[in-house]
């Protein structure tokens, strides 16, 4: 079965530090780009970073740039997201997704349940 | 970067209504525009990727069109199962890919 799954959520202090991990299983890991996507409780969706195959070329959201970093570490058929200096703001569930170019540019076709951040005093 | 506005935000329909939701691009993005279905408590799901192209396994009351900057999503005849929130998402801008702010989609 193909399939994701997040780990590494939590509480966190505001200025606080977490490492997200994505887990990727049932594919070929190093034929896809990732992403990662987060919903604040209650909110709609919102994009915040992408890695290629290789992880030579990154995106990241302004909202989340100079804080954020995405890695990946194909080896282990995994996917990271380092997050430096939270704010409230950046409480929300973070999903991550596979790209499949083979569908089209951009298509994120299988989705983790995702890893519940929350930065809170 | 290219900011995705979808009306209407939120709507009320029956089972057996025709419904059609509608995304606007701040820019043109040719037919680089993905759909996707979200219920409570459940990841997204892709519904139509490339403005028109249905995915594997989804109903064919379903349908997507539009190119440029507006696009439209219709459910020829909704179903129980198609109340819940529906996200449109650009991917004109490589690994700079936005949504739309979703639209509700409610029992009347």
């Amino acid at each position: 079965e193909v399939q994701l799954v997040e780990s590494g959520g939590g509480v966190v202090r505001p200025g606080g530090s977490l490492r997200l991990s994505c887990a990727g299983s049932g594919f070929q890991f190093d034929d896809y780009d990732m992403t990662w996507v987060r919903q604040a409780p209650g909110k709609g969706l919102e994009w915040v970073s992408g890695i290629n195959w290789n992880g030579g070329s990154t995106g990241y959201a302004d909202s989340v740039k100079g804080r954020f970093t995405i890695s990946r570490e194909n080896a282990k058929n995994s996917l990271y997201l380092q997050m430096d200096g939270l704010r409230a703001d950046d409480t929300a569930l973070y999903h991550c997704a596979r790209e499949n170019e083979g569908i089209a540019p951009g298509v994120l076709d299988i989705w983790g349940q995702g890893t519940l951040v929350t930065v809170s005093s | 970067d290219i900011q995705m506005t979808q009306s209407p935000s939120s709507l009320s329909a029956s089972v057996g209504d025709r419904v059609t939701i509608t995304c606007r691009a701040s820019q043109s993005i040719s037919t680089f525009l993905n759909w996707y279905q979200q219920k409570p408590g459940r990841a997204p799901n892709l519904l139509v990727y490339a403005a028109s192209s249905l995915q594997s396994g989804v109903p064919s009351r379903f349908s997507g069109s539009g190119s440029g900057t507006d696009f439209t999503l219709t459910i020829s005849s909704l179903q129980p199962e198609d109340f819940a929130t529906y996200y449109c998402q650009q991917s004109y801008s490589s690994a700079l890919y936005t949504f739309g702010q979703g639209t509700k989609l409610e029992i009347k």
